[in-house]
């Protein structure tokens, strides 16, 4: 079973944030948390991944609350390019080495 | 440019057939993995190989086989034992497995049964 918990969809206006939150209220202290994101049909693409600091890219930025509960990927302007399925992923590394574990992910869609 | 190349893009099998999914990294890393993706759901671990001449079945291994001869090939053959192969099948990286590295994806096969 999937370690997270995301909306299934969301909608976000063009040019505004696109706020995307996941719970991982089972994480242990090792575990990092992932974001990908997938355009149909298309393999994924990652876009950031932290342990327990805030965490900013060009792509995108990861708010990581401090009891590493939950986080929230932010798009800071959403253009309709980003209308895509996200994925956060907690990254085990254990009896499966490595592997992520992928639950159904949230449905972006940007809007005009 | 370096990459995942996976081949071929739409695969169609027989009732009874064994089909091999094709995957090619030049990356230079040590981990592949194989995932399968259902519509509308999210991806699952079918096989995964840190090293070559080694592997681990994942979550949904029943009715595949892998091999890793090569460091940069890791082909996935599906095969009859396999009672619902429908599905996008899709490759990944890593460089050496470890949780703090991203996977890169290939872009995957959409295997289809006749």
């Amino acid at each position: 079973d999937a370690k997270t918990t995301q909306p299934p969809s969301m909608d976000c206006a063009e040019g505004r944030a696109a706020n995307l939150p996941c719970n991982h209220s089972t994480i242990s202290g090792n575990e990092y948390v992932y974001w990908y994101r997938q355009i149909h049909s298309q393999g994924p693409q990652y876009i950031i991944h932290g342990l327990k600091n805030n965490e900013t890219n060009e792509m995108a930025s990861l708010i990581i609350t401090e009891d590493r509960k939950s986080s929230t990927l932010i798009l800071p302007h959403a253009t309709l390019r980003d209308t895509a399925v996200y994925y956060c992923i907690v990254r085990s590394y254990g009896g499966s080495q490595g592997n992520l574990i992928f639950g159904k992910g949230t449905k972006l869609s940007v809007k005009p | 440019d370096g990459g995942i190349t996976q081949s071929p893009k739409y695969l169609f099998r027989k009732e009874g057939q064994n089909v091999t999914l094709s995957c090619e990294q030049n990356l230079n890393h040590d981990a592949m993995y194989w995932y399968r993706q259902d519509p509308g759901q999210g991806l699952r671990l079918i096989y995964y190989s840190q090293i070559v001449n080694d592997f681990q079945k994942g979550d949904i291994a029943e009715g595949y086989s892998v091999s890793r001869e090569k460091k940069e090939s890791f082909p996935l053959t599906v095969t009859s034992a396999q009672k619902n192969p429908t599905a996008f099948y899709l490759c990944a990286s890593s460089p050496s497995g470890a949780s703090y590295e991203k996977l890169f994806f290939g872009s995957g096969t959409q295997l289809s049964v006749l």
